[in-house]
């Protein structure tokens, strides 16, 4: 099974709301990520956890809140976000976060749009 | 400045065309890859090429890792309507993956 899941696959909400983005996979991975992708353009880099730890925060803004409950979840925690904030929101796994030849894994991702 | 600069931005051509994609860079790399992307799909990877001067060959598509390990190509021959999308090349870098800014193919019947 090489499957990262997201769900939901669409969001839409409103900039008071609160919502959650989850992810899953079930393939051993220790490290997992968080991508925002706009339209036509390559994936960003959000969030890293490696065993469970958050090891790399891209500068992202506090409205978003990442969540890894055990090695097999990663959720996304949205707060007030803002309308610029509507994109693709890609999940990914890998075996470890370290360099080399170590491949991600994406999901499908969630579009989210913000009204 | 871009650590990896993929072009061209935007193809489209006709079905049995042939392409190619480039991917350049300053710096040398241990790796790099090559994803695609389809409509409402996450990155899905194609290739990981290691090696300096390395062909890789997956049926229509080519990959070339440049001798210098700073560059790489990818041909693909005799386009069809399902090779549309988005391409994708990346590297490692420190404990990230860097993506270039992608090639949108468009193939039409």
């Amino acid at each position: 099974d090489t499957e990262v899941t997201q769900t939901p696959k669409h969001l839409v909400m409103g900039m008071t709301n609160k919502k959650s983005l989850k992810c899953e996979q079930h393939m051993g991975h220790r490290a997992m990520y968080w991508y925002k992708q706009k339209a036509k353009k390559p994936p960003e880099l959000m969030f890293v956890y490696s065993y469970e730890k958050l090891s790399i925060n891209e500068s992202v803004p506090s409205r978003f809140s990442p969540e890894c409950p055990n090695s097999s979840l990663l959720n996304l925690h949205l707060h007030a976000l803002q309308p610029e904030d509507s994109a693709l929101y890609l999940c990914a796994s890998s075996h470890s976060s370290g360099e080399g030849t170590d491949t991600q894994y994406f999901g499908p991702g969630t579009r989210l749009t913000v009204l | 400045t871009q650590l990896l600069e993929q072009s061209p931005q935007f193809l489209s051509i006709q079905e049995g065309e042939n392409l190619t994609v480039y991917c350049n860079s300053s710096s040398v790399f241990s790796s790099l890859q090559w994803y695609r992307q389809e409509p409402g799909e996450g990155p899905v990877l194609l290739v990981t090429v290691v090696t300096g001067g390395e062909v890789k060959k997956l049926k229509r598509l080519t990959f070339q890792f440049g001798d210098a390990r700073k560059d790489s190509s990818l041909h693909i021959t005799a386009a069809q309507p399902g090779d549309t999308g988005l391409y994708l090349c990346a590297v490692r870098y420190g404990n990230k993956l860097v993506f270039g800014a992608g090639t949108i193919l468009r193939v039409k019947s």
